[in-house]
C-alpha cells in the first residue's frame, strides 16, 4: 500500500530534550516536506526537500533541522524543543516534475507536547 | 505573498441538505489549487486538484469548481460520513514551486 508513515504518533517531552520524528514514504517520491498545524493558523511548511541531500527552509524553520540522506526518509529534528513547538506535525511527499510538485500525500501526523 | 481564505469556518447541515464551501485565493500565477479532507487527529486526505479557471472535478457527492479568484466545493445530498474539515491549498509561482499555502479550513458537520 502506498503510504507515508510517521513515528512516533504521540510524544510528550520536556524542554531542551532532543528528539527526532521519523518520516518514510514508499512511493519513490522525490519531494518531501514537513508541516505543523496549529488551531487558527492552518498548515504551515517547516522544511522541504526536492531530492536526496537537497533541503530548504519553509515558512517556519526556526528551532527545527532536517536531513535527507535517503530518498524514502526525511526525519525532523528538534535539538532543543520549547513549549511553543507543541503542535501537530505532518510529513508529506510527492513527485517532483520539472520544477513543480505533484499532489502531496500526507502522513497520519505526530502530536508533540513539550512541557 | 500567496493567501487562502476559506468560508464559512464551520457549517452544520442536515443529511441531504446540499451546500457549498468557499475558498478565496490570491496567488502570483496559479500552478494548482488543491482540496483535502481531514478527519480529527488524522492527516489530510487528497480530494481534487484544479489547474485552470473553468475546470471542474467530481467525486461521489463532491464537486470542485475553479474561477480566477475562488474555488467552490459543492456537497450534494451529504451524509453523516461527510463530516470532516475541508482544506483548500494553492501552489503558486511566488518563491519556489514547492510551497503549498493552506487555508484554515471549513469544519463540516452533517447530522441525521
Amino acid at each position: 500500500e502506498a503510504q507515508v508513515t510517521q513515528n512516533p504518533r504521540y510524544l510528550i517531552t520536556v524542554t531542551g530534550k532532543k528528539l527526532t520524528v521519523t518520516c518514510s514514504q514508499n512511493m519513490n517520491h522525490e519531494y518531501m516536506s514537513w508541516y505543523r498545524q496549529d488551531p487558527g493558523l492552518g498548515l504551515r511548511q517547516i522544511y522541504y526537500s526536492m531530492n536526496v541531500e537537497v533541503t530548504d527552509k519553509g515558512d517556519v524553520p526556526e528551532g527545527y533541522k532536517v536531513s535527507r540522506k535517503e530518498k524514502r526518509n526525511f526525519p525532523l529534528i528538534l535539538e532543543s524543543p520549547s513549549p511553543n513547538q507543541t503542535s501537530l506535525y505532518f510529513c508529506a511527499s510527492s513527485l517532483w516534475r520539472g520544477g513543480d510538485t505533484d499532489t502531496q500525500y500526507f502522513g497520519p501526523g505526530t502530536r508533540l507536547t513539550v512541557l | 505573498e500567496d493567501q487562502v481564505t476559506q468560508s464559512p469556518e464551520a457549517l452544520r447541515l442536515q443529511e441531504g441538505e446540499s451546500s457549498s464551501l468557499n475558498c478565496s485565493y490570491t496567488v502570483s500565477g496559479l500552478r494548482g489549487l488543491f482540496w483535502y479532507r481531514q478527519d480529527p487527529g488524522k492527516g489530510p486526505e487528497f480530494l481534487f486538484t484544479l489547474y485552470s479557471a473553468g475546470e471542474e472535478k467530481e467525486k461521489e457527492r463532491l464537486k470542485a469548481t475553479l474561477t480566477k479568484k475562488e474555488s467552490f466545493l459543492h456537497i450534494t445530498a451529504p451524509k453523516p460520513e461527510d463530516s470532516a474539515t475541508y482544506l483548500c491549498a494553492v501552489q503558486g509561482h511566488t518563491g519556489t514551486a514547492s510551497k503549498l499555502t493552506f487555508g484554515t479550513g471549513t469544519r463540516l458537520q452533517v447530522t441525521l
